[in-house]
């Protein structure tokens, strides 16, 4: 595709619930991100993947948190037994590489509310 | 660990007016640096980089200079314009870690 693709826009979930949240990478981009970011602050990596390979997960917040990308394309962020401190804004990003100084390719992101 | 401090907002200018938004950092080895933007209702994109000390990165007549000494990266521009109200975000990466670290953003507004 064109852009960095997330869906849903939107999520709201009763605490305790599962959610899953799902990005769509530039197509032939072998780095994809997750970042957490709170209302008024900047975002805050949760973890990286290179192709298939989950080579960072040191920002994940709690083991509730989990991450996938079993074909090396589209990524899974699942959150279990949601809590009201994981209301935020989950943006994916990807780059060709990964490589320090590269550009990195936002989507607009998925906004958590869990009441 | 690294870390970046970024001037807080809200920011209010006239149109025309000269803009400087200050970002310092912290950071173990040679980071790379970033201002990002975030335009109402879209997602971030990058405006520009510097990826060396007394580099300038510079996109759409914003500037910023890697300074080493100061572990600074102020963005400026000499004329801003009502468009180019949107949070502004410092960031920095290095060659071990892959992710970004991001300030905390600033938001301009610019009116007419």
């Amino acid at each position: 595709g064109a852009g960095v693709s997330q869906s849903p826009r939107y999520k709201v979930a009763k605490r305790g619930q599962d959610v899953a949240l799902r990005c769509d990478p530039i197509s032939g981009h072998v780095s994809l991100f997750w970042y957490q970011q709170a209302l008024g602050q900047g975002p805050e990596f949760l973890t990286y993947f290179q192709n298939e390979a989950q080579l960072d997960k040191s920002g994940l917040p709690s083991d509730r948190f989990f991450a996938e990308r079993p074909e090396g394309s589209v990524s899974t962020l699942k959150i279990q037994r949601t809590q009201q401190e994981d209301s935020a804004v989950y943006l994916c990003a990807s780059s060709l590489a990964g490589g320090q100084g590269e550009k990195l390719f936002f989507g607009s992101g998925t906004q958590l509310s869990v009441l | 660990g690294n870390s970046v401090t970024q001037m807080e907002g809200p920011v209010t200018l006239s149109e025309e007016a000269f803009l400087t938004i200050n970002c310092t950092y912290t950071a173990t080895g040679y980071p790379s640096l970033f201002w990002y933007v975030q335009y109402p209702g879209e997602g971030l994109q990058l405006l520009l980089k510097a990826t060396k000390a007394d580099d300038k990165g510079s996109n759409k007549g914003f500037e910023a200079t890697y300074r080493k000494e100061t572990t600074s990266f102020h963005l400026e521009k000499g004329s801003v314009q009502v468009s180019d109200s949107a949070v502004y975000f410092c960031a920095l990466g290095t060659g071990s870690a892959r992710q970004l670290t991001f300030g905390s953003g600033t938001q301009l507004t610019v009116l007419p």
